[in-house]
This record gives structure tokens, C-alpha cells and sequence, in this order.
């Protein structure tokens, strides 16, 4: 029965560098929410899909910022030339319909 | 502005004390959820409220929305250094439910001194 997974759970990158966050959902969940959390703040909603369709990004950055749940594999949220104000935990979470259960994190730090 | 806000923003209690976390919206609820994250770590599902008046128990900790749909609280009894962490109330105020983008408080900071 294993939860929301996210990988990986550290990523360095250097400014001007791409990163890839991946979020399975738990088994038979077919919504995904992508959440930031910045140091010292509260958890920011970025983002929500169902397989192969957007819903909601009301929340996301206009440039470099991307999302993408697939028929088949897990949801990306992918992030293009880097920036140091990209540094911070990424949260994805999952749901059935109902209540939203979080994965364990993506910590990025943009060097 | 902060349309979740949470009191307090930390708390520290002896070990067997009772305690309270509150959760205060701007706006009307369709629904409250309440999570526990340890530092560094992801958040945990403690509970779900989504109607006025409702209340629901896990072990020692209660949670309570209230009728007006705009208040809950978080109640732990007899507390234990295992509750220690940081609460978060997230909510959906969009009307009728299940919109996905929850809103959250900037969390409630719980030490547990043995």
C-alpha cells in the first residue's frame, strides 16, 4: 500500500540548469496537485492534473515552469534555467476525489 | 493578504498537557483539512472536515469545524513528545468542493517538553 512517492527527494542544480521533479500518486488515484513550499512560508498551490489534462495552474509561474501527467508514468514538473528563488521543497499530492495525501518532498537547492 | 490564519504560531507544553491550534478563514469552507509535517519531512493526513458542526477523533487528537464553517479547531489531549511537529490547516474555498487548489495557514510550530 505504498503512498505518494517523489524523486528525488535532493536536487542540486546550478542556475541556468534544468530539474525534473517526478510524483507517482498512490495506487488508483488520478488527480495530482503540485505544491511549493518556500523557506519561511506557507505551502503554495502551483498546479492541478488528471491523467493527459491540466485543470488548474492558477498557481504556476507564468515562464520557465511546466507540469505534465502522462497516460502512462508519473506526473513531471519541470523547471527551466534555474534560479536561486527556485530554491525550496516541492510537494506533490494525490487524490482519489477526495482528501489529498502529500508525498515526501523534492528539496531543491539552485546553487 | 493571508485568507487561512493560524494561532498560535508556536506553542510549547509540558508533556500531559491539553492544547489547542486554531484555524480562522476569511471565506466559507467547503472543506478544512488538517496535516502534521516534521521538519524537512513531508505532511501527514490527520483529518478531513467538511461539514458545519462536524467533529472527528484520531487517538488524542479532535478536530472541530465549526457551524459557520469559517473557524476549526485542533485539539490534542494528554500530549506526548510523538505530537511535537508542525500543523497545517489547508481548506478549499471554492464552491462546491474537490477544485484542488487548497489554500493553506503558515503553520503552528508544537514542542513537547518531556
Amino acid at each position: 500500500n505504498a503512498g505518494v512517492m517523489q524523486n528525488p527527494r535532493h536536487l542540486v542544480r546550478r542556475r541556468g540548469q534544468e530539474a525534473r521533479l517526478r510524483c507517482s500518486p498512490m495506487k488508483g488515484h488520478s488527480h495530482v496537485y503540485w505544491y511549493r513550499q518556500l523557506p519561511e512560508e506557507g505551502l503554495k498551490f502551483m498546479v492541478y492534473l488528471q491523467k493527459e489534462n491540466i485543470i488548474d495552474e492558477s498557481g504556476m509561474p507564468k515562464e520557465r515552469f511546466s507540469a505534465e501527467f502522462p497516460k502512462e508514468g508519473p506526473s513531471i514538473l519541470r523547471i527551466q534555467q534555474v534560479v536561486r528563488g527556485d530554491s525550496a521543497a516541492y510537494f506533490c499530492a494525490s487524490s482519489g476525489g477526495g482528501e489529498q495525501y502529500f508525498g515526501p518532498g523534492t528539496r531543491l537547492t539552485v546553487t | 493578504s493571508q485568507e487561512l490564519e493560524q494561532s498560535p504560531q508556536s506553542l510549547i507544553v509540558q508533556e500531559g498537557k491539553n492544547l489547542t491550534i486554531n484555524c480562522t478563514s476569511s471565506k466559507t469552507l467547503y472543506g478544512l483539512y488538517w496535516y502534521k509535517q516534521k521538519y524537512g519531512e513531508g505532511l501527514i493526513f490527520l483529518m478531513m472536515l467538511q461539514k458545519g458542526g462536524e467533529e472527528k477523533s484520531h487517538e488524542k487528537i479532535t478536530a472541530k469545524l465549526d457551524e459557520k464553517k469559517q473557524q476549526s479547531s485542533l485539539h490534542i489531549t494528554a500530549s506526548q513528545p510523538s505530537h511535537a511537529g508542525i500543523y497545517l490547516c489547508g481548506a478549499d474555498i471554492n464552491y462546491g468542493g474537490s477544485q484542488g487548489n487548497l489554500i493553506f495557514g503558515k503553520g503552528t510550530k508544537l514542542s513537547v517538553k518531556p
